[in-house]
């Protein structure tokens, strides 16, 4: 079974750019998250798609960062436009079943963001 | 608000030896869920271990097992035998049961590695 993949791994812009992160979550799993880590910082949550509806945007930092879930497969993350605090590592997980939180989340390699 | 503190940024231990890392949260929540995830140098992040809070018995898994005190809001990560392998970020994480807030609540961390 493919694990979570996200394109592109490393991404170096500069400020005033967009980049848009890309997610695709393991088969059949309807829970999508975004997280994003800030080096030396926590790993924060930005936001939660159940299939193709976010359940929970409440991470989000602000209106620059857009998630879209087509068709509830795939999730993109644009950032637009981005600026110095954005850069950091953001992570995509899923998971199965929406009704069971205590399931495992399954975290993707994570893309590397730096805006210079 | 919901907080995960691991209080050692970097460990080290010697291989087949035993290190224990450690882990408090605030919740005023009582159901709820704590996790253990590694992430290995330049790898994904994967599940070490799962604690269900209503569950008075210590989690285990393989070498890994958890000492989790609910009252004391505590749950420090044994790993026994330590092997190079087991050298990576290991965070400390938990979600709520249930409620609007379906995203995991992680620490910052803490950098172990096994020396020879």
């Amino acid at each position: 079974e493919a694990g979570v993949t996200q394109f592109p791994s490393h991404s170096v812009i500069e400020k005033g750019q967009t980049v848009t992160l890309r997610c695709d979550p393991i088969s059949g799993h309807d829970n999508l998250y975004w997280y994003r880590r800030v080096m030396g910082k926590e790993i924060k949550f930005l936001l939660h798609f159940v299939k193709e509806s976010k359940q929970d945007e409440s991470g989000m930092p602000n209106n620059r960062f857009l998630a879209e879930r087509t068709g509830g497969t795939y999730s993109t993350l644009k950032v637009q436009p981005a600026e110095l605090e954005d850069s950091g590592v953001y992570f995509c997980a899923s998971s199965q079943d929406p009704t069971r939180r205590g399931n495992e989340q399954f975290f993707g390699p994570g893309t590397r963001l730096t805006v210079l | 608000a919901q907080t995960v503190t691991q209080s050692q940024p970097e460990m080290s231990v010697q291989e087949a030896e035993t290190v224990t890392l450690s882990c408090t949260y605030d919740t005023s929540e009582s159901n709820y869920y704590l996790f253990w995830y590694k992430q290995p140098p330049s790898r994904q992040m994967i599940l070490v271990i799962r604690q269900e809070a209503y569950k008075q018995q210590n989690a285990t898994e393989n070498r890994f097992s958890v000492n989790f005190q609910k009252a004391a809001k505590s749950f420090s990560l044994k790993i026994s035998d330590s092997q190079l392998g087991d050298t990576a970020m290991y965070f400390c994480a938990f979600i709520h049961s249930w409620g609007s807030q379906g995203n995991l609540i992680f620490g910052k961390g803490t950098k172990l590695s096994v020396k020879p």
